[in-house]
């Protein structure tokens, strides 16, 4: 019944590689969002997308791109990696202004 | 932006107890109030949501209720459980169809 897959569940990558992040969602939703949760600062809004080929910057962008090619796919690029990166990354998809996010699973991505 | 304020940041209570947690919002344009409740290793599930246009809402052990004066809501959970122990987020609706969360709040129920 998973409705929100990430590819992955750890990730292990060095400083200045850069890391994709996959998000798929089965429910034909048009919002897609990624956070990343870090204790003691909760869920920020890093991306989200509206609309294939669309995106918007969140709270807190700066590191990060997006890439949203087809509907159900959006992914999360960080184009040099770097130790501050190292977090819990969620993935989540919203139908509407009517109803509550459904999240993945998460992506522990560690930068050594 | 939306900001949102959450409160207590830990909770500790005793099996069967109530425990309340409540927050804060900033922009008067909200109008839809989620909860989700993230086990640990786990994602955040919704576990109960309110519009602006209601001032309460219960499923089973657990209650919402709002305040748009205010604008502040509350999560209720009444005869606490030892698998009530989560962290909780509350979030408002913040436009673009983004949510803003609060911190969380983490929820220890000893038996």
């Amino acid at each position: 019944d998973v409705k929100v897959t990430q590819s992955s569940r750890y990730l292990v990558k060095r400083t200045g590689e850069k890391v994709f992040l996959e998000c798929v969602q089965d429910m034909d939703h048009e919002n897609m969002f990624w956070y990343r949760q870090d204790p003691g600062l909760g869920l920020r809004l890093i991306y989200f997308s509206y609309d294939v080929k669309m995106k918007e910057k969140g709270d807190i962008p700066e590191g990060y791109s997006v890439s949203r090619e087809k509907k159900e796919r959006f992914s999360l690029i960080l184009e040099s990696a770097s130790t501050n990166q190292t977090s819990m990354y969620l993935c989540a998809s919203r139908r509407d202004r009517e109803g509550g996010y459904t999240f993945g699973s998460g992506t522990r991505l560690t930068v050594v | 932006g939306e900001n949102v304020e959450q409160h207590p940041s830990t909770l500790s209570v005793q099996e069967g107890d109530s425990a309340v947690i409540k927050c804060t919002y900033s922009d008067s344009a909200s109008n839809y109030f989620p909860w989700y409740k993230q086990e640990l290793g786990k994602r955040p599930q919704l576990i109960i949501d309110i519009r602006s246009n209601v001032g309460e809402k219960k499923d089973q052990r657990i209650a919402v209720t709002l305040n748009k004066t205010a604008k502040h809501f509350s999560l209720h959970i009444t005869e606490t459980q030892p698998e009530d122990s989560a962290v909780y987020f509350c979030a408002a609706d913040s436009g673009y169809s983004t949510l803003t969360f609060g911190k969380g709040t983490m929820l220890l129920v000893s038996p």
